[in-house]
């Protein structure tokens, strides 16, 4: 069976510091990975869409980054945070372009 | 670009009655498909049914049903026999093709349900 696992689970930084969430798929080869945030009592925004390992699209400016360096494995990242990127931030899979299935979450707050 | 809306902000039923949640959707695609997820309390997401635009039966997985009327852009979920841990809130999203060529979800804003015992 596939699991998804996402780190940490959650995070407090301040405002300008680096930040890098990771995401890690076990039990299907070569899916599609996603990148979406949540603001708190808000809807799901996708950020970042990988269909292969070293491709990544831009879906919305964040001032956040994504990087897919293993088939298995999802990187979002910024060097300089802003309180605005405070939220949910899930990653998700699919087998083509269908239904997406989505990990645990990382909650991150920025002071 | 495509839209997704769900007007109803939140619903309160009492268990083991049946309850409706609305989405009405905006598309220019002759082809598309719609989803429900539901996030409960903890923040979990889970898918729970798909349906695409070129079938006409509407999708049924277990206690969940759809009411996708096509001409008016609709897509109801139905939730029979509800039980308390029903409670959560219910997301409806539509599949979009980005200038790039590939996909993206897009979300309505989601409708609070709680199951009331």
């Amino acid at each position: 069976a596939q699991t998804i696992h996402q780190w940490p689970v959650a995070e407090i930084k301040a405002v300008g510091s680096p930040l890098s969430l990771g995401c890690t798929i076990k039990g299907k080869s070569s899916p599609n990975l996603y990148w979406y945030w949540q603001a708190t009592g808000g809807t799901l925004q996708q950020l970042f869409y990988s269909i292969t390992v070293g491709q990544v699209e831009s879906v919305v400016q964040l001032n956040l980054s994504a990087s897919r360096p293993k088939d298995d494995q999802f990187i979002l990242s910024t060097e300089k945070l802003l309180l605005s990127h405070s939220g949910f931030y899930l990653c998700a899979w699919s087998l083509r372009d269908y239904e997406q299935y989505f990990g645990p979450g990382t909650r991150l707050t920025v002071l | 670009a495509q839209k997704v809306t769900q007007t109803q902000t939140s619903i309160s039923v009492v268990e083991k009655t049946t309850v409706t949640m609305d989405c009405v959707y905006e598309t220019r695609d002759s082809s598309y498909f719609l989803f429900w997820y539901k996030q409960t309390a903890s923040g979990e997401i889970v898918f729970l049914i798909r349906q695409d635009s070129y079938k006409k039966e509407n999708a049924t997985v277990g206690h969940y049903s759809l009411n996708f009327q096509k001409p008016k852009s609709s897509i109801g979920l139905i939730i029979t026999a509800t039980q308390i841990e029903d409670s959560a809130v219910y997301f409806c999203a539509m599949r979009e093709g980005t200038p790039s060529g590939s996909w993206q979800l897009i979300f309505g804003s989601g409708t609070q349900l709680t199951v009331m015992p």
